[in-house]
């Protein structure tokens, strides 16, 4: 069975230091990896995907995610955190045997302090 | 967020009420998804429609039930619910089929659900 984990519940930045949101994942074969935002009473957001290539991805809003096959990571990381970027951060992992079906992390909140 | 409406984004409810949450797609979709959102937890998959087929129920109670009348619409009607079911419950929809590649799943806002 495949699932992603996401160690820390918190995780507060400085506006303008660097942030990373942690994910490790468990999959048997290649993952394909996801990481979603959510607002304040919004819906989960797609941020960025890897499926092959690149270990670093590239993303929405400036975020850049590196996939560590070694680590089973996937972390979620930007230069410069801006107050903005304060919301609940999903990563995800596609369902190997279901069409397109994702399984998600329970989520970091992430807070930038001004 | 835009391209995937939920209605009502708030509802509260009694344990012997009966309602729906509506969902709509604008995005050409062929596959579309129930999740239910609770603090602490991660998003639980309910309910996938695949091309208005139930493909997948994940051991879900028969006080929720499911309908897909087309690939653009997708209904979660609710029957003598308990206090615990209160939850924000999310529809997302994509593209269906292994030819699609591996997109990505849209979002709608979500019903905020309360049960009384």
């Amino acid at each position: 069975a495949q699932s992603v984990a996401q160690p820390e519940d918190q995780v507060n930045v400085a506006e303008g230091n660097p942030l990373t949101v942690k994910c490790t994942y468990s999959v048997s074969g290649n993952p394909y990896l996801f990481w979603y935002v959510q607002y304040p009473n919004r819906g989960l957001q797609f941020l960025l995907k890897y499926i092959t290539g690149d270990n670093l991805v590239k993303g929405s809003y400036g975020f850049e995610a590196e996939f560590n096959k070694s680590q089973t990571s996937f972390h979620l990381k930007k230069p410069s955190a801006l107050v903005s970027d304060s919301a609940l951060y999903f990563c995800a992992v596609r369902d190997m045997t279901g069409a397109n079906n994702l399984f998600f992390g329970t989520g970091t909140r992430l807070t930038v302090i001004p | 967020e835009t391209g995937v409406t939920q209605t009502p984004r708030h509802l509260v409810m009694g344990m012997t009420n009966k309602k729906s949450l509506k969902c709509e797609q604008h995005l050409g979709h062929n596959a579309m998804y129930w999740y239910k959102q609770s603090a602490k937890k991660p998003l639980e998959l309910m309910f996938v429609y695949n091309f208005k087929e139930q493909t997948e129920n994940n051991s879900v109670p028969s006080r929720f039930s499911p309908e897909c009348p087309n690939s653009s619409h997708l209904f979660l009607h609710l029957h003598t619910l308990q206090p615990e079911d209160s939850a924000l419950y999310l529809c997302a929809s994509t593209w269906g089929g292994r030819d699609r590649g591996y997109p990505e799943q849209f979002f709608g806002p979500g019903t905020r659900l309360t049960v009384l």
